[in-house]
């Protein structure tokens, strides 16, 4: 079954440091998508992105948060200068239609620690 | 806006146990409802999801959920509970209308089953 992939599983940055979390999604999929997960809290919307552009976007994605589809294969989500509080799991997700009505298929997420 | 109450953060059953995991949700508008699993290391995998139509649901593994709107509520269940079924269950809502694509989740219910 086809899966959304996402690199690294877990990567470790020093606070004010960039970091780029990757995603391949599912090939033939349009709409991409990121959430995330603090420790202990709720899984937290972030973005969606389709036709190259952002769709939607939450409050917690501010103007340290960036997403890219620079190959027409990877979905990367930067962040410009890591807090500690960014410490968390970050799931990229896609769907061959609109989202709610196909339903995502989810990555198996990057855990970010920023010490 | 809307949101979702999951009750009860941790959910313990025997092998052969009716699982029952709770959710509650308010939204404004009609929602679309979903329950999704997560194993260890794992991502969000869909169970089943509510969108229109027949009310009870019959997801993966045996599951089913009914949408109750005057209880605004969509509480998982499944007959017998299995080793396997030991995972964190999130419920998640979003809207039918304006557009939005985001999946607001509750907090989670993690199952434990006892042999």
């Amino acid at each position: 079954e086809p899966e959304v992939t996402q690199t690294p599983s877990h990567q470790v940055t020093q606070m004010g440091q960039e970091v780029i979390l990757r995603c391949v999604p599912i090939s033939n999929h349009l709409y991409f998508y990121w959430y995330r997960q603090i420790l202990g809290q709720k899984v937290e919307f972030l973005v969606s992105f389709y036709n190259n552009e952002i769709s939607e976007k939450s409050e917690i994605f501010d103007d340290q948060f960036s997403v890219e589809r620079p190959d027409g294969s990877n979905f990367t989500l930067k962040i410009r200068s890591t807090k500690l509080e960014d410490s968390a799991m970050y799931f990229c997700a896609s769907s061959e239609g609109t989202g709610i009505i196909h339903g995502y298929t989810f990555g198996s997420g990057t855990r970010l620690t920023v010490v | 806006a809307q949101s979702v109450t999951q009750l009860g953060s941790h959910v313990s059953v025997s092998e052969g146990a009716l699982v029952l995991l709770r959710c509650n949700y308010s939204s404004s508008v009609p929602p679309y409802l979903f329950w999704y699993v997560q194993y260890p290391n794992q991502g969000l995998q869909l169970l089943l999801k509510y969108t229109t139509g027949a009310t009870l649901v019959k997801g993966i593994n045996g599951f089913e959920a009914e949408f109750k709107k005057s209880e605004t509520s969509f509480h998982l269940t499944k007959p017998s509970a299995h080793m396997s079924d030991a995972a964190e269950y999130f419920c998640a809502v979003s809207k039918t209308q304006g557009g939005s694509e985001k999946l607001v989740f509750g907090k989670g219910t993690k199952l434990t089953v006892n042999p």
